[in-house]
């Protein structure tokens, strides 16, 4: 059963650091892993998503890497910003022949707080 | 293009009651997942649609319930609601086909008195 867990739990930055975020998943069978953004009462917003053959994506301020082979992802935010203050969670897709590309497991989230 | 939807937003039942839960799609997307979060457990996975058919199920009790349509609309139900039933219900859409982001709902706020 896959398992994604992520580190830290909670993270309290200074506005205009450099952070990073961990994902980590038992299971290396994956299709996909996708990173998401949920602020307080709201949906999920997809930021980047990464297939399985490749290294890293990037949007804006935003880099993903993933290490199929470890079970390692990363989401690192350059220039944090007090807007970047979110629930940010990961999540994966397994490689099951095709037929589970709808079912996420998630990670339990990292609670970002960036202070101006 | 129109993101997904939800109705209703919020809703109050009383234990014991049913509840049935809308989801409109992604214009050309046909699979609609639907996941159950709660502070406890975090992001769970109820079950996956795919043109009218159920692709995947997640492990909760017979109670939880799905169908989709033809034009890939999807509503979940769940019946005889106990307290823990109470959580934010969300729905998300996808193509279907491999390498394609999912996209999330704002959900449906259940709460069970």
């Amino acid at each position: 059963k896959q398992e994604v867990t992520q580190i830290p739990a909670a993270l309290s930055v200074p506005e205009g650091e450099n952070l990073v975020l961990n994902c980590s998943f038992t299971d290396s069978a994956i299709y996909n892993l996708q990173w998401f953004r949920q602020d307080p009462g709201k949906g999920l917003t997809s930021l980047l998503l990464i297939q399985s053959s490749q290294r890293e994506q990037t949007s804006g301020r935003l880099n993903a890497s993933l290490d199929k082979s470890s079970g390692r992802s990363t989401l690192y935010i350059a220039a944090s910003q007090p807007g970047d203050s979110a629930t940010y969670l990961c999540a994966v897709t397994a490689n099951a022949g095709g037929t589970s590309y709808g079912k996420l497991t998630f990670g339990q989230g990292t609670i970002l707080t960036v202070h101006p | 293009k129109a993101g997904v939807t939800q109705t209703p937003r919020y809703l109050i039942k009383t234990r014991g009651q049913q509840v049935t839960l809308s989801c409109s799609p992604i214009s050309g997307h046909r699979s609609v997942s639907w996941y159950q979060q709660t502070p406890g457990q975090g992001l769970q996975f109820l079950f996956e649609y795919f043109s009218e058919t159920q692709r995947n199920k997640g492990n909760f009790p017979g109670r939880f319930s799905g169908r989709q349509f033809s034009n890939s609309r999807s509503e979940m139900n769940v019946s005889t609601l106990e307290l823990g039933d109470s959580a934010l219900y969300l729905c998300a859409s996808t193509s279907g086909q491999g390498g394609n982001t999912i996209y999330f709902g704002e959900g449906s706020w259940l709460t069970v008195v």
